[in-house]
C-alpha cells in the first residue's frame, strides 16, 4: 500500500532557513490532506491541512502547497526553528469515515 | 488541553497470549480509531468506530482483533491470541466531527515475545 509516498526519509536544515518536506499520492480520489509531527514518545499531533479545492494553506510559519495535477504536496516551514526538528507525516484523509493514510514520515532535523 | 490517553505506555506478552490496550478519548469525541506502526514500517489504519459499531476495518483487522466501548470512555483494542508480528506500536485517535482532524494518544508499545 504505496497511497501516499514520502521519498526523502530525513531532512537537515539550518536554523532561519526553510524547510521542504515533499510528498506524492496516487490516488486521485484523495481529497484532503494533513501534515502531522511527532516528537519521540509523543503521538503524532496535527499541524495544518489542506483541501483539494485550494491549491495553498497557510498558517504562521508553516505553509501546505497542493499540485492536483502531479499528485504532489509539500510543507514549507519558514524559518525553520530547532523544535521543528520531529518526524513530519503526510496524510491523506481516504474515506468520509476519517480513515487516514501515513506516508513513512520524514525526520527533519533543525540545527543550530 | 484535552487529550487522548493510552494504558500502558509499554506490554510484554507472550506469543498466544490475550491482551487488552486501553484508551481514553476525548470526551465528547464521536469517532475513534485505532492505528498501529510496526517498527519502520508505516503507520497503518486498523479501525473506526462510532455510534457504537465499527464503522471501517483494514484487512489487518481479522478476527483476532476486536474493539469496544464498554463505558462510554474508554476505547479498548483487543487481541486474542497475540502473535510475534502483532509487535507493533499501537495509536488510538479520535475526532469531534468528520472533518476535523483526530487527536492521537502517546501510543502503547506491544512487544510479543
Amino acid at each position: 500500500d504505496q497511497q501516499v509516498k514520502q521519498n526523502s526519509p530525513s531532512l537537515s536544515v539550518q536554523e532561519g532557513r526553510i524547510s521542504i518536506l515533499n510528498c506524492d499520492y496516487t490516488n486521485s480520489m484523495f481529497d484532503y490532506f494533513l501534515w502531522y509531527k511527532k516528537y519521540p514518545a509523543e503521538g503524532p499531533t496535527f499541524l495544518i491541512s489542506i483541501s483539494s479545492i485550494k491549491d495553498k494553506n497557510e498558517d504562521g510559519r508553516f505553509t501546505v502547497f497542493l499540485n492536483k495535477s502531479a499528485k504532489h504536496l509539500s510543507l514549507h516551514i519558514v524559518p525553520s526553528q530547532p523544535g521543528d526538528s520531529a518526524v513530519y507525516f503526510c496524510i491523506s484523509r481516504g474515506s468520509t469515515l476519517g480513515r487516514l493514510y501515513f506516508g513513512r514520515g520524514t525526520q527533519l532535523t533543525v540545527w543550530p | 488541553e484535552p487529550e487522548v490517553t493510552q494504558t500502558p505506555s509499554h506490554q510484554v506478552t507472550q506469543m498466544g497470549q490475550e491482551v487488552i490496550l486501553h484508551c481514553v478519548p476525548i470526551s465528547n469525541h464521536l469517532y475513534f480509531y485505532w492505528y498501529r506502526q510496526i517498527l519502520g514500517q508505516k503507520v497503518e489504519f486498523l479501525v473506526s468506530f462510532y455510534n457504537n459499531e465499527i464503522s471501517e476495518k483494514s484487512e489487518i483487522f481479522d478476527d483476532q482483533f476486536s474493539v469496544e466501548r464498554p463505558d462510554g470512555s474508554n476505547f479498548t483494542l483487543k487481541i486474542r491470541s497475540t502473535k510475534l508480528e502483532d509487535s507493533a506500536m499501537y495509536f488510538c485517535a479520535s475526532k469531534g466531527q468528520l472533518n476535523t482532524e483526530a487527536f492521537f494518544g502517546q501510543g502503547t508499545r506491544l512487544t510479543v515475545v
